[in-house]
């Protein structure tokens, strides 16, 4: 069975750039969540998406904005990238507490976003 | 006080020594804890759960203390592939609250030496 697969695995842009990071789930996982870590730092919860929905949202600026497609696969876009968005974001899926998920969570192996 | 605190470490130990992290947790609210590993650039993967009761699988013992709300890892004889950074994770909301609000302590890393 395939895992949480991730595109692109790296990623260069420039400030001010735009970026848009995808995401994969496993098979009959409906929820997605995103997490930045930023070198040095522990994961940072960004979005969290179930059924399509967005559900909670992390305590990051409006420029980071995702969604959920009906195969439940999902994007993360970070408009006008700054310096600091340069970080390893990693996506999980889970099966949501209506599926009877413990709420185990399976990383993607995570796309590395350098801004220059 | 942070939501989810841990020693960063590292915990330099040698071959076959039995080590422990501590985590600490600010939401008294909070049901669900994890305890995930990290290998270097690699990503996240769930070690075990930590029930109310501690819970015991193989070498590792996890265990909760909800009145002084921290948790901790127990590593008896540690082997060279135990090397990693052990990520303490808690669910702050409380029971039927939101599943997605999982948060990750910065980590404490570890190093088993020869």
């Amino acid at each position: 069975e395939a895992g949480v697969t991730q595109s692109p695995t790296h990623l260069i842009k420039t400030r001010g750039q735009q970026a848009t990071l995808r995401c994969s789930p496993i098979s009959g996982h409906t929820s997605v969540y995103w997490y930045q870590q930023a070198l040095g730092l522990g994961l940072q919860f960004l979005l969290w998406y179930d059924e399509g929905e967005e559900r909670n949202r992390g305590n990051f600026p409006p420029r980071f904005s995702g969604r959920q497609f009906p195969n439940y696969s999902s994007e993360l876009n970070v408009n006008a990238l700054e310096l600091e968005d340069s970080a390893l974001y990693l996506c999980a899926s889970s099966l949501s507490r209506r599926q009877g998920g413990t709420g185990e969570l399976f990383f993607g192996e995570g796309s590395r976003l350098t801004v220059l | 006080r942070k939501e989810v605190e841990q020693d960063p470490g590292p915990f330099n130990v040698p071959e076959g020594a039995t080590v422990a992290f501590n985590c600490t947790y600010s939401n008294s609210a909070s049901q669900s804890f994890f305890w995930y590993r990290q290998d270097c650039r690699k990503e996240p993967k769930l070690l075990m759960s930590v029930y109310s009761s501690g819970n015991e699988d193989g070498r590792f013992t996890a265990q909760l203390n909800r009145a002084s709300q921290y948790i901790s890892l127990l590593i008896r004889d540690s082997k060279l592939s135990d090397s990693a950074t052990y990520l303490c994770v808690v669910n702050m909301a409380g029971y039927g609250g939101s599943q997605g609000n999982l948060i990750f302590g910065k980590g404490t890393k570890l190093s088993v030496k020869p």
